[in-house]
């Protein structure tokens, strides 16, 4: 059975700090990684996708991935409490040309001021 | 664009009844996802169309769930009969397939489902 495992938190960082996030996946057929975030009361939106072993920056969020290790982690430079939110990551095998991701269950980060 | 489109928003029913929740994908995406999310299990795919055929429902818990998508621009998700655990956030999500992969997936706004 696939599994992605995340830290449920809360992660709680300073406003301006660095947020580390992290998720590990158990199949290792494993090649597209997803980070989506969450408002409380709101749906998931993508904010960042990673395909290839290495770092993926964009803007202030950066993936990282790690294939034999099996973990994929997002970093948030520079928080801001608007980044106060759960983070999902969503990890999906090649299957016949199209995908069903895995979800983690989230972790909830905190930025305060 | 509208986004994915989910009704209703919320829904309060008595054990029993029949829910119906429905989603009208993004315009021109040919893969649509039905999802439940709740604190215990997080978020479970129930089951996955794409150009309109079922092609996964491994997720759906029991006969009691069912699905459809008659055209490219609406699906229902119905329990009958609903009961208290099916209390969860439904989400509906569609995407596009490009040559061979699956693009991004964009959710709708979910449905809320308090069965009493």
């Amino acid at each position: 059975q696939k599994e992605v495992e995340q830290n449920s938190g809360p992660l709680s960082v300073p406003e301006g700090a660095i947020a580390s996030l992290n998720c590990t996946y158990s199949d290792r057929g494993s090649q597209s990684f997803f980070w989506y975030r969450q408002y409380s009361g709101k749906s998931p939106e993508l904010i960042m996708f990673i395909y290839s072993n290495g770092d993926k920056e964009d803007g202030r969020f950066t993936a990282q991935l790690n294939k034999a290790s099996q973990y994929v982690s997002l970093l948030i430079r520079d928080s801001q409490p608007s980044d106060s939110a759960t983070y999902l990551c969503a990890v999906s095998p090649p299957s016949g040309g199209s995908y069903i991701p895995t979800f983690g269950r989230g972790t909830s980060l905190i930025v305060h001021p | 664009d509208a986004g994915v489109i989910q009704s209703p928003r919320h829904e309060v029913t008595e054990m029993g009844q029949e829910v119906t929740l429905r989603c009208k994908p993004i315009s021109g995406h040919n893969s649509l996802f039905w999802y439940r999310q709740t604190m215990m299990r997080g978020l479970e795919l129930l089951i996955y169309f794409n150009n309109n055929v079922p092609i996964d429902d491994s997720g759906m818990p029991e006969d009691r769930f069912s699905a459809k998508m008659p055209n490219a621009s609406f699906s229902t998700l119905k329990i009958q009969p609903s009961e208290p655990r099916d209390s969860a956030v439904y989400f509906c999500a569609s995407s596009r397939i490009s040559g061979t992969a699956q693009e991004t997936q964009y959710f709708g706004p979910g449905t809320r489902l308090l069965v009493l």
